[in-house]
């Protein structure tokens, strides 16, 4: 699999519920960063978390990041119509620009 | 307000011509990206630059070239001897370009190239 890829591809819950989505990499990071794209938009950055840190939160957004598995989580709570997009996670690869994976499409139904 | 903007939105290309695609930043970001978006998949990297007139190839950088002669712009040529150049072009900007490791990105809105 690629650098930060994630999983799953595809997620469709109902407004209200939880939603999780997984990023695992494969060389060693300085940081991993999450980002939103909506259709047919630029991707907008939601959270970074650095290698010393196992969690983070920001709103309704909670990221764990687990070095020895070399995995990450993106978890919105109290999903709402409105984070209907894809979501992908950034990783530096030993070198300076992001590497991205093929992205979770989250559907979230009202 | 500050902010990276692309154009044109949507741009057309016939067989064999050279285009350019505009990214312009106002966000005094010393770092700018260019990465390309195939329906239903993830960006890859086309090529980077940190400082003025120094600029690094990415993964899929062959058909593809770049200029950096000034901080705020980063244009995109495709050339004819990129063959299947039809995707969403996403541009991105970074503070910082010496110490990359504090920041997230700012994309652009993109640029849709269609070959007709």
């Amino acid at each position: 699999s690629q650098q930060g890829e994630e999983d799953p591809q595809a997620l469709s819950i109902q407004e209200g519920e939880n939603a999780t989505m997984n990023c695992s990499y494969k060389t060693s990071i300085n940081n991993l960063q999450w980002y939103r794209q909506n259709s047919g938009r630029g991707l907008v950055h939601l959270i970074l978390i650095r290698s010393n840190e196992r969690e983070k939160h920001s709103g309704r957004l909670r990221v764990t990041l687990d070095t020895s598995k070399k995995s990450s989580s993106l978890l919105i709570t109290a999903s709402r119509a409105a984070d209907t997009a894809s979501y992908f996670c950034g990783t530096y690869t030993g070198r300076r620009a992001l590497t991205f994976g093929s992205g979770t499409r989250l559907q979230v139904q009202p | 307000d500050g902010g990276i903007t692309q154009s044109p939105k949507y741009l057309f290309r016939k067989e064999g011509q050279n285009v350019t695609l505009s990214c312009e930043q106002n966000l005094n970001h010393d770092a700018m990206y260019w990465y390309r978006q195939d329906p239903g998949q993830g960006l890859r990297l086309i090529y980077y630059s940190q400082i003025v007139n120094d600029f690094q190839k990415g993964d899929i950088a062959e058909g593809y070239s770049v200029s950096r002669e000034k901080k705020e712009s980063f244009p995109l040529t495709v050339t004819s001897a990129q063959k299947n150049p039809t995707a969403f072009y996403l541009c991105a900007s970074q503070a910082e370009g010496n110490s990359p490791y504090k920041d997230g990105y700012t994309f652009g809105s993109g640029t849709r190239l269609t070959v007709v």
